[in-house]
């Protein structure tokens, strides 16, 4: 069955440094996601991908947040400059059209220390 | 925009028994209602959803229902099985395609 992969699984980082998430969304989808999700909280949009731009983004989503489709197959969160607040598991998600099944990685637990 | 509770955080059953959990939304424009069963380590994954013509929706043990008039739907699972224990979530999406999420249910079965 096809997958949505995230890579690192889990990331260390000072506060300050630029971290980057990477994902590789299902490879007929269109459409793609990020989500956080802080320890025992709800899961929380970030931001959506669609035709080389971005559809649509949260207030979370900030100046510090970048997201980038570097090549046919891959799908990055950026963070410039991380804040302790920063910490959470980020779930990348991939949709063949919109408003339709997300199919959600395992996503990558960021830790800033 | 579209605001999700969910109700309850956390349910204890017994193998066998039902389990519901309730959600309601606050966007009359929303028109997709999926649910995430969510495991420890793991992303959410998508169990069933419905979508906003349709008044119930089931799959085996898992069912749906939705109330347009009232902004609210449910998840029913029957025969619960310790398998079934982990973390549910319910959303709503309006045609921006995001998802906005309830805070989640824990369920437990209990064998």
């Amino acid at each position: 069955e096809p997958e949505v992969t995230q890579t690192p699984s889990h990331q260390v980082t000072q506060m300050g440094q630029e971290v980057i998430l990477r994902c590789v969304p299902i490879s007929n989808h269109l459409y793609f996601y990020w989500y956080r999700q802080i320890l025992g909280q709800k899961v929380e949009f970030l931001v959506s991908f669609y035709n080389n731009e971005i559809s649509e983004k949260s207030e979370i989503f900030d100046d510090q947040f970048s997201v980038e489709r570097p090549d046919g197959s891959n799908f990055t969160l950026k963070i410039r400059s991380t804040k302790l607040e920063d910490s959470a598991m980020y779930f990348c998600a991939s949709t063949i059209q919109g408003n339709t099944e997300a199919f959600f990685g395992q996503g990558t637990r960021l830790t800033v220390v | 925009g579209e605001n999700v509770e969910q109700h309850p955080s956390t349910l204890s059953v017994q193998e066998g028994d039902s389990a519901v959990i309730k959600c309601t939304y606050s966007d009359s424009a929303s028109n997709y209602f999926p649910w995430y069963k969510q495991e420890l380590g793991k992303g959410p994954q998508l169990i069933i959803d419905i979508r906003s013509n349709v008044g119930e929706k089931k799959d085996q043990r898992i069912a749906v229902t939705l109330n347009k008039t009232a902004k609210h739907f449910s998840l029913h699972i029957t025969e619960t099985q310790p398998e079934d224990s982990a973390v549910y979530f319910c959303a709503a999406s309006d045609n921006t395609d995001k998802l906005i999420f309830g805070t989640g249910t824990r369920l437990q079965v209990f064998p």
